[in-house]
């Protein structure tokens, strides 16, 4: 079956640690997204792939990296420098730069920070 | 810029009644319009999108106009089921094919 992977489900963190999340897709797409989701808020934009080796930074870039290696894959690294990292993490893709296409999601990761 | 309001929830309602979840936009040329649904402790998935003036989009009983004249994507079902219980999101595409989201409104259905 086609789709988008995250993993893991569910991360706990303690304070000053890195943490890398896991985004895979068998969709063949082009793009993919990293979005926070915080409760009962909607989402913003990480980071952001169009193609292979190249990614832009979203709206809430700080304390976020990427990487774009591959094109099923783009993982999202929390790192100490974000201040208030505990959230929902949504991955996403589509299949190109067309406008009217639809992103589809994977099933997120909860991090929590203790 | 361009952006998306929602009406906000959460919106409570009973099994079988009719649903309308507003939704107006603000953008420049042309946006593709979307709405989204997140079940509880899930990702989000396609409920119904439109590409242009006057299209409708229409998915699970579920419908949507692209009104361009009052700049609205209102979503609306005849009748609701508990299942339907969810945060709905609406979004543009932009000239930047990036989705500007709205900030989600919960619907409760009581049976």
């Amino acid at each position: 079956d086609g789709g988008i992977t995250q993993s893991p489900k569910y991360l706990f963190r303690k304070e000053g640690q890195n943490v890398t999340l896991s985004c895979e897709q068998n969709l063949n797409h082009d793009a993919m997204y990293w979005y926070r989701q915080d409760p009962g808020q909607g989402l913003r934009l990480i980071y952001y792939s169009q193609i292979v080796n190249d990614f832009q930074k979203g709206d809430i870039a700080e304390g976020y990296s990427v990487s774009r290696e591959k094109k099923e894959s783009f993982p999202l690294t929390v790192t100490s420098a974000q201040k208030n990292p505990t959230a929902f993490y949504l991955c996403a893709s589509s299949m190109d730069r067309t406008n009217g296409n639809e992103q589809f999601f994977g099933p997120g990761t909860r991090l929590t920070v203790l | 810029g361009n952006s998306v309001t929602q009406m906000e929830g959460p919106v409570t309602l009973s099994e079988e009644a009719f649903l309308t979840i507003n939704c107006t936009y603000t953008a420049t040329g042309y946006p593709s319009l979307f709405w989204y649904v997140q079940y509880p402790g899930e990702g989000l998935q396609l409920l119904l999108k439109a590409t242009k003036a006057d299209d409708k989009g229409s998915n699970k009983g579920f419908e949507a106009t692209y009104r361009k004249e009052t700049t609205s994507f209102h979503l609306e079902k005849g009748s609701v089921q508990v299942s339907d219980s969810a945060v709905y999101f609406c979004a543009l595409s932009d000239s930047n094919y990036q989705l500007i989201w709205g900030a989600g409104t919960k619907l409760i259905i009581k049976p």
